[in-house]
This record gives C-alpha cells, structure tokens and sequence, in this order.
C-alpha cells in the first residue's frame, strides 16, 4: 500500500523552512527520500533506517519514528535549488527490498 | 560517469510494436531495480534482480513484461505488444548487495505509444 505525504504541495519564498511528513500503514524497515526536478530522475537524499534514527546533511535532515511508520523530511533556510517534488520511498519488514513511492510533495522556492 | 545509464533515453513505437530498454547500473553493485513512472505519480516497482537473478516481480506487472540480467551486469526490459498504457518514464536504479540498499537512480528511459 502506497505511503501517504503531506502536504501535497508547498510555496516557500527562499529562506524559509518547510516540513514534509510521510506516513505509512505498514511497519517499516526503512524510507528513503528522494528529490525530482521535472524531467530529471529522482535524486537520492538519504535513508533512514528501523531504529527511529534522524540523519541530516547540510540544511536537510530527516527523521523516523518506528512507532507510528512515519517520516519527516526538515528543509530548513530553504534555496531556489530546493524547489523539485519529494517522494518518499517505503520498504516494508519481510517485504524484500523494492520501494513503494509516496504520493510526492511538490515543492517550490521563490525569491 | 559511474552513475547509472539507461539507454535509449527516449523512444517513440507504435502501438502492438515490441521494444527494448538497456540499463546499466553503478560496477559494483549487485542489485538493479526496474520502476515505471506515470506523469504526476511517484516511481512504481516493477522488478528486482540480485546479480543475474531475478528475485521479486511485481504481480501488477503483464506477462508482456519481461526483463533479464544475464551476466550479473547490465539488464534489459522487453515489452512485447505495446499498447498505450504503457506510455511512462522507465526508471532503472541499483544498489550494493548489504543494508543501507541505498538505490540511485539512472536519467529514464521515456516511452511514448502511439
């Protein structure tokens, strides 16, 4: 079943900070998150794994909590070079290793 | 470029024509990933080869649908009797054997029926 995210889209003027949430009915052994420009293949961001563990690099960080199957992905001091849709990718326990994309958040930064 | 490279990057058929889609994935990663995506929708899996063996096939996927790693290295997606539906962007991604599984992403293959 495929991961819901919220919001589905998002207008931020540079600067500003946005929170993507993703959020799954089934327990998960990991999301990955990935940005997509138009016409351009999803770009890896980073992987969280079973554990609740949050990661972060450079202004984007994101967390997971094991509890609820869910995920958050921070984009703070938001850039122009932010703007793009951001999937999140589920792999479910025992489900092998093939993602399910979310619903994906379009997101885009004006000056 | 050690990235992952697909080719070709677009591709124009006739519907009932069969086609051909060539991945090659990151030299040492053992597994590759095929997913289709629609205008609008995030990536859908497809199938997933672990060296030349095909480990999962999504039950959604036609019997149209076939793909093959032969070698362990570069794969290969066939649809056979193409129809319009099967219009999408056709992603392929790979990743090393052990978690993370971090997968990344090769530009597409952009399939057009007419």
């Amino acid at each position: 079943q495929q991961p819901v995210q919220s919001p589905q889209a998002v207008i931020l003027r540079e600067g500003e900070d946005a929170v993507i949430n993703c959020s799954s009915s089934k327990a998960l052994y990991s999301v990955h998150w990935y940005r997509q420009k138009h016409g351009e293949a999803p770009v890896f961001l980073m992987i969280l794994l079973k554990g609740g563990e949050q990661k972060g690099h450079d202004k984007i960080s994101a967390s997971f909590n094991e509890k609820k199957q869910q995920s958050s992905l921070y984009l703070t001091a938001s850039q122009l070079s932010y703007s793009g849709t951001y999937f999140c990718g589920t792999e479910i326990v025992g489900g092998g290793n093939k993602l399910t994309f979310g619903t994906g958040t379009q997101l885009k930064v004006e000056l | 470029d050690t990235g992952v490279s697909q080719d070709p990057r677009h591709k124009i058929t006739k519907r009932g024509q069969n086609v051909t889609f060539r991945c090659d994935p990151i030299s040492e990663h053992n597994r590759l990933y095929w997913y289709r995506q629609t205008l609008g929708q995030g990536p859908e899996f497809l199938t997933y080869f672990q060296n030349e063996a095909q480990l999962e096939k999504s039950r959604l996927l036609s019997d149209r649908f076939s793909a093959e790693r032969p070698k362990g290295s570069f794969s290969t997606l066939e649809i056979q009797r193409t129809e319009q539906g099967d219009s999408a962007m056709y992603l392929c991604a790979s990743s090393l054997e052990g978690p993370p599984y971090e997968q990344y992403f090769g530009p597409g293959t952009r399939l057009t029926v007419t």
